[in-house]
């Protein structure tokens, strides 16, 4: 298995100011993603975070809206940008060490636009 | 409809009782993963079954896999109080590269004591 961690665990922001949430593994793996979980709601991919390149992202999702970084094959993060009451979800990365693997998730970090 | 879907989408039992849950896909899969999620928090693996598989078991859990039918069950035994979450079926497709998991819309299973 893999140990996650996320900062923060949650936030209450105000509308049109950006969050950026980390994620961080205790030890080294090949892919990273981003999930995003709307209240009451399932999750929905938001993008693959590519070590070394930009993120490759998921359809109705976009870079400039959520710029993700990924600067080493332990760390990670997602920036929800230009915040609207809508964005209110629970964010999630999750970790693969290889393809086909089990996939192991954060603990999430809870956003609250106001 | 999406990827993975599931029922019942709730499920109410008493504990000690044994709770069944279905998922139901529509594209070739290399695996199927199940996770169970407390009161909005992580989500915590349970079991992944390949698409070679048909049933793999692990403590009180069972899952099976029936790749003809595109369609998965997860069998919790003896349940517990404690089991009390939402579960979630979640497939990795053979068409999509990158292991990007396409998650059902989740069971919200309650154990009463």
């Amino acid at each position: 298995s893999a140990v996650i961690s996320q900062k923060p665990s949650r936030d209450i922001c105000q509308r049109g100011t950006s969050l950026t949430i980390q994620c961080q593994v205790d030890s080294q793996v090949t892919m990273m993603f981003w999930y995003r979980q709307q209240p009451g709601q399932s999750l929905t991919l938001i993008a693959t975070a590519n070590q070394g390149s930009e993120a490759t992202y998921e359809s109705g999702f976009v870079i400039d809206k959520f710029p993700i970084s990924r600067p080493n094959l332990t760390f990670s993060t997602l920036t929800v940008s230009n915040m609207s009451p809508e964005d209110s979800s629970i964010y999630l990365c999750s970790v693969l060490r290889g393809v086909g693997d089990t996939q192991y998730f954060g603990p999430g970090t809870r956003l609250t636009v106001l | 409809s999406q990827q993975g879907e599931e029922d019942p989408q709730a499920l109410s039992i008493q504990e000690g009782e044994n709770a069944t849950m279905n998922c139901s896909y529509k594209t070739s899969i290399n695996n199927l993963q199940w996770y169970r999620q407390n009161s909005g928090r992580g989500l915590v693996h349970l079991i992944l079954i390949r698409s070679n598989e048909r049933e793999k078991h692990s403590g009180r859990l069972r899952v099976t896999l029936d790749t003809s039918k595109k369609s998965s069950s997860l069998l919790i035994t003896a349940s517990r109080a404690a089991d009390t979450a939402s579960y979630f079926c979640a497939t990795d497709a053979m068409e999509t590269s990158g292991s990007r998991l396409t998650f059902g819309e989740g069971t919200q299973l309650t154990v009463n004591p």
